[in-house]
C-alpha cells in the first residue's frame, strides 16, 4: 500500500534551518511528483512547492524562493524540504503529499509539526 | 496566503445539500481542468474527495459532486451526513506551474 511517512516533529529559534523527510513506499518513487503543503495553527492550507523525483527538477511557491529547498534521494526513495531563515510564524504542520504536477493529492504523509519559538 | 476565494463557512442540516464555492482567476481555475477538493477532520491530514473538477476517487461517497463555470469551482454535497461535518479546501494549478490552495470553508451540520 503506498505510504509516506515523515520525520519527527522539530523545536528551532528563529533564524535558524529546518528539514523535513518524506519517505516513500508502496508505489515507483519516479511516477509522482511530491508536493509540500504546510497548515499553521487554526489556519487553511498553504502550497508551499514540488519535486519531480525523477529528475530532481523543483518549483515553489513565491512566498518561499529563495527560503526553501527540496532535493531526492532516489535510492531510499525520500524527498526532503529544508526551510531556512525560520521565523516565529513558520510554525505549522509540515505535510509531503503525492500527485501529478497539478494538486490532485491522493496520499499524505501524517505531517511533521514544526515549532518556531526562542 | 490563499489565492482562491472559499465562503468562510456555511452550515446545513441533515439530509439538506450545501454547495461551496471556488473563485479563481483565468490563469487558474478558468483555464485548466485541474481543481480538486480536499476534506479534512480536526487533527487529520486532508482527504482528497474530487479531482480534474468533478472525478472521485474510489471509495468517495458519491454524494459529493464537482463542476466548474469560468473562473468559479464548487463543491457540492447531497444528503448532509454529521460527518460531514469538517473543513473542505479547494486547490488548483495555475499557468506558472504552481499549486495554489481556497482559504477553506467550515461545513457545520446542524
Amino acid at each position: 500500500q503506498v505510504q509516506l511517512v515523515q520525520s519527527g516533529a522539530e523545536v528551532q529559534k528563529p533564524g535558524a534551518s529546518v528539514k523535513v523527510s518524506c519517505k516513500a513506499s508502496g508505489y515507483t518513487f519516479t511516477d509522482f511528483y511530491i508536493h509540500w503543503v504546510r497548515q499553521a495553527p487554526g489556519q487553511g492550507l498553504e502550497w508551499m512547492g514540488w519535486i519531480k523525483p525523477q529528475n530532481g527538477g523543483t518549483n515553489s511557491a513565491r512566498d518561499f524562493q529563495g527560503r526553501v529547498a527540496m532535493t531526492r534521494d532516489t535510492s531510499i526513495n525520500t524527498v526532503y524540504m529544508e526551510l531556512t531563515g525560520l521565523r516565529s510564524d513558520d510554525t505549522a504542520v509540515y505535510y509531503c503529499a503525492r500527485g501529478p504536477l497539478w494538486p490532485r493529492f491522493d496520499y499524505w504523509g501524517q505531517g511533521t509539526v514544526v515549532t518556531v519559538s526562542s | 496566503q490563499a489565492v482562491l476565494t472559499q465562503p468562510a463557512s456555511v452550515s446545513g442540516s441533515p439530509g439538506q445539500s450545501i454547495t461551496i464555492s471556488c473563485t479563481g482567476a483565468d490563469n487558474d481555475i478558468g483555464r485548466y481542468n485541474y481543481v480538486s477538493w480536499f476534506q479534512q477532520h480536526p487533527g487529520k491530514a486532508p482527504k482528497l474527495i474530487i479531482f480534474d473538477v468533478t472525478d472521485r476517487p474510489s471509495g468517495v461517497s458519491n454524494r459529493f459532486s464537482g463542476s466548474k463555470s469560468g473562473n468559479t469551482a464548487s463543491l457540492t454535497i447531497s444528503g448532509l451526513q454529521p460527518e460531514d461535518e469538517a473543513d473542505y479546501y479547494c486547490s488548483s494549478y495555475t499557468s506558472s506551474a504552481r499549486g495554489v490552495f481556497g482559504g477553506g470553508t467550515k461545513l457545520t451540520v446542524l
